[in-house]
C-alpha cells in the first residue's frame, strides 16, 4: 500500500528557509520518482519539482535559483529545502510517489512575521 | 511553458447526468516516445488531488468506468456520466510531457 506523509513547520519567517519532509512506504524511491507540489489556499496546483528514481532532480523554472530537493533512501524520506521565502510562498505542499500517481494528504506553511 | 486551457470553470450538474470538461494545450502533447502525457485529477473538498486518467485515457485502479478520457495533440476530454454525490469536486488536468508540468486552472463540478 503506497502511503506518502509530508511534514514540517507550520509557520515560516519571510526571507526564511522551509524545510519539508516527505515519508514514504510502499514502494522504493531508487525505482521511482517523487515529485512536490503546491496549492496556495483557495487557487490551483503548481507542480514544484522532482526527484527521480536515480537521484537527480528537475526544478520549476520559476522556483529553482531558490529550491533543492534529496533524500535519504535508506530512510525512505524526500526531502524540500526553498529558501528566501515569501508571502506568495504560502500554500499547501503535497509530495507525490509513483510519479504523480499518489498523493500525500499536504502540509499546510504559512510565510508570516 | 505549456499552458492547459480547462473549460468551463464551474459546471452545475444533476446527479445521474452526464458532463465533458475540456482541456487544451498551448502545444502538442504527444511525446518523443510516442506517448501522450495528459493526465486528470480529481480534488475533492478538503482532500488531496486523486488520479483518475492517465495517458489520455486509461483509468486508474478503483476508478469507475463512469469516468472516461479521450483526445489527442492539443485537445482533450474529460466525461462523467451517471454523476454521483461523491463526483463533486475540482478537476484538474495535467501535461507532464515537457518540462515544467504544468497544470489546468480546474473545473468546479457542482450541484444544480
Amino acid at each position: 500500500q503506497v502511503q506518502l506523509k509530508e511534514s514540517g513547520p507550520g509557520l515560516v519567517q519571510p526571507s526564511q528557509t522551509l524545510s519539508l519532509t516527505c515519508t514514504v512506504s510502499g514502494f522504493s524511491l531508487t525505482s521511482n520518482s517523487v515529485h512536490w507540489v503546491r496549492q496556495p489556499p483557495g487557487k490551483g496546483l503548481e507542480w514544484v519539482g522532482a526527484i527521480w528514481s536515480g537521484g537527480s532532480t528537475d526544478y520549476n523554472s520559476a522556483l529553482k535559483s531558490r529550491l533543492s530537493i534529496s533524500r535519504d533512501t535508506s530512510k525512505s524520506q524526500v526531502f524540500l529545502k526553498m529558501n528566501s521565502l515569501q508571502t506568495e510562498d504560502t500554500a499547501i505542499y503535497f509530495c507525490t510517489g509513483y510519479g504523480l500517481d499518489y498523493w500525500g494528504q499536504g502540509v499546510m506553511v504559512t510565510v508570516s512575521s | 511553458d505549456v499552458l492547459m486551457t480547462q473549460t468551463p470553470v464551474s459546471l452545475p450538474v444533476s446527479l445521474g447526468g452526464q458532463v465533458s470538461i475540456s482541456c487544451r494545450s498551448s502545444q502538442s502533447l504527444v511525446h518523443s516516445d510516442g506517448n501522450t502525457y495528459l493526465h486528470w485529477y480529481l480534488q475533492k473538498p478538503g482532500q488531496s488531488p486523486q488520479l483518475l486518467i492517465y495517458r489520455v485515457s486509461n483509468r486508474f485502479s478503483g476508478v469507475p468506468d463512469r469516468f472516461s478520457g479521450s483526445g489527442s495533440g492539443t485537445d482533450f476530454t474529460l466525461k462523467i456520466s451517471r454523476v454521483e454525490p461523491e463526483d463533486l469536486g475540482v478537476y484538474y488536468c495535467l501535461q507532464s510531457t515537457h518540462f515544467p508540468n504544468t497544470f489546468g486552472a480546474g473545473t468546479k463540478l457542482e450541484l444544480k
